[in-house]
């Protein structure tokens, strides 16, 4: 029982570099979602899924793509990643096919650095 | 604009008391509150949830406070114990929505 993994784990990355963070989740969950976390300011979110081919933008979409690749695969992009986007980024799942059920279920996260 | 806060930052308690960790949230339109407990270096974990109509829901230690009235929340945990030390979340969503919001969260040291 997997749940909702995310990689990498940890990432550092210089000024105007790209990258993907990878999400998947063997749920069968519906809905996925994309936080960051920084100190002080709890879990803000990023992008979310409600259903495959559908993604929206959350609290703080700028500076960041997202692909819904299929039911399970959720992925955040940072085109040019800035210093402003160091954080710890958690990708999470929900099941809002089972009626009035609205936990999420987190990956572990992903620490990145940007220098 | 929807905000959910909490009221202390950092929480002490000795092993074997009950802690009391409280949350303000601002949307009246909110109608479903969940508790999440994050440990260091892990994603959060639900804890306990509580809709609108309710005033208290219990679980296996904990019980979840509603006061709709003054849009406070509570999480008591009975007989705290070491493996309790963590962060505590409190998050407001709405049925049928698709967005939770999270507060701050409260750090809960546990002392033996």
């Amino acid at each position: 029982n997997a749940g909702v993994t995310q990689t990498p784990k940890f990432q550092v990355l210089k000024t105007g570099q790209s990258m993907t963070l990878q999400c998947a989740q063997d749920m069968n969950h519906n809905s996925m979602y994309w936080y960051r976390q920084d100190p002080g300011m709890g879990l803000r979110l990023i992008y979310y899924s409600a259903s495959e081919g559908t993604t929206d933008k959350g609290e703080v979409p700028n500076g960041y793509n997202v692909s819904r690749l299929n039911k399970r695969e959720f992925s955040l992009r940072l085109e040019s990643a800035a210093p402003s986007q160091t954080s710890v980024y958690f990708c999470a799942s929900r099941d809002r096919a089972r009626g009035l059920v609205e936990k999420l279920f987190f990956g572990s996260g992903t620490q990145l650095s940007v220098l | 604009g929807e905000s959910v806060g909490l009221h202390l930052p950092t929480l002490s308690v000795q092993e074997g008391d009950n802690s009391i960790i409280n949350c303000a949230y601002s949307n009246s339109a909110s109608d479903y509150f969940i508790w999440y407990k994050q440990e260091s270096g892990k994603g959060p974990q639900f804890i306990i949830d509580i809709r609108s109509n309710m005033d208290k829901r219990q679980g296996q230690r904990v019980t979840v406070l509603l006061n709709k009235t003054v849009k406070h929340l509570s999480l008591q945990i009975a007989a705290t114990q070491p493996g309790d030390s963590a962060v505590y979340f409190c998050a407001e969503s709405h049925t049928g929505g698709f967005k939770t919001i999270f507060g701050a969260g409260t750090r809960l040291f546990v002392k033996a």
